[in-house]
């Protein structure tokens, strides 16, 4: 069965420093991974995705995720924080059959001014 | 604009009252699919539809129904709610990529819903 873990529940940095989200996926097979971002009481959307081409994922607003097989991973990481980036993460796997999608359970970032 | 709608989105209602909760979409996807998120817990899928008439249920689908008789639109319905049942609830479709993959999901604004 496929899963995916949010190592951290809350995540805390200053404005202009690194980001750094964890997810680690459980899979038999090559996963299709997602990350996606939910802004207070707003919807979801998508940041990036991995489908098995790159192992290094480039989405919006300046995120990127690496895929490493070997430690079963796909953090999503940032340069610089904005105050706009705080907001809920999840890291998504997709199901063996393409049919379902396996939400982690979150990771708030706060960012201090 | 490309986008999924929900309606209601806010709802207050009592135990055992029947409700509806609507979803559309206007980009031709095939999938479509509901979820419910509750803090702590991240979202969990309750039922899905990979077509017109083909719907499966997914991690949390007990006490809900849908149906998919139209491609853009799949209502979830709650024939007895519960207090259990109060939860933010998703509306999410998908475009096919391939034989039996889907793209990323485009996500509705959500349903409050608090069931009293």
């Amino acid at each position: 069965a496929q899963s995916v873990t949010q190592l951290d529940s809350h995540v805390s940095v200053s404005e202009g420093t690194p980001v750094l989200l964890r997810c680690n996926y459980s899979s038999s097979y090559s996963p299709s991974l997602f990350w996606y971002v939910q802004h207070p009481n707003k919807g979801l959307q998508l940041l990036l995705k991995y489908t098995s081409a790159a192992t290094l994922v480039k989405g919006i607003n300046g995120f990127e995720a690496e895929f490493k097989k070997s430690e079963t991973s796909f953090h999503l990481t940032k340069p610089s924080a904005h105050m706009s980036d705080a907001a809920e993460y999840f890291c998504v796997v997709r199901s063996n059959t393409g049919n379902q999608f396996y939400f982690g359970t979150g990771t708030s970032l706060t960012v201090i001014p | 604009e490309a986008q999924v709608t929900q309606n209601p989105r806010y709802l207050i209602t009592v135990t055992g009252k029947k409700l509806t909760v609507t979803c559309s979409q206007n980009m031709n996807h095939e999938y479509m699919s509901w979820y419910r998120q509750d803090p702590g817990l991240g979202l969990r899928q309750i039922y899905y539809s990979m077509n017109v008439e083909v719907t499966d249920k997914g991690d949390v689908p007990e006490g809900y129904k849908v149906s998919r008789k139209e491609k853009r639109n799949f209502p979830l319905i709650l024939e007895s709610p519960s207090p259990n049942q109060t939860s933010l609830y998703f509306c999410a479709s998908s475009s096919r990529l391939g034989l039996a993959d889907y793209n990323e999901q485009f996500f509705g604004p959500g349903t409050r819903l608090t069931v009293l």
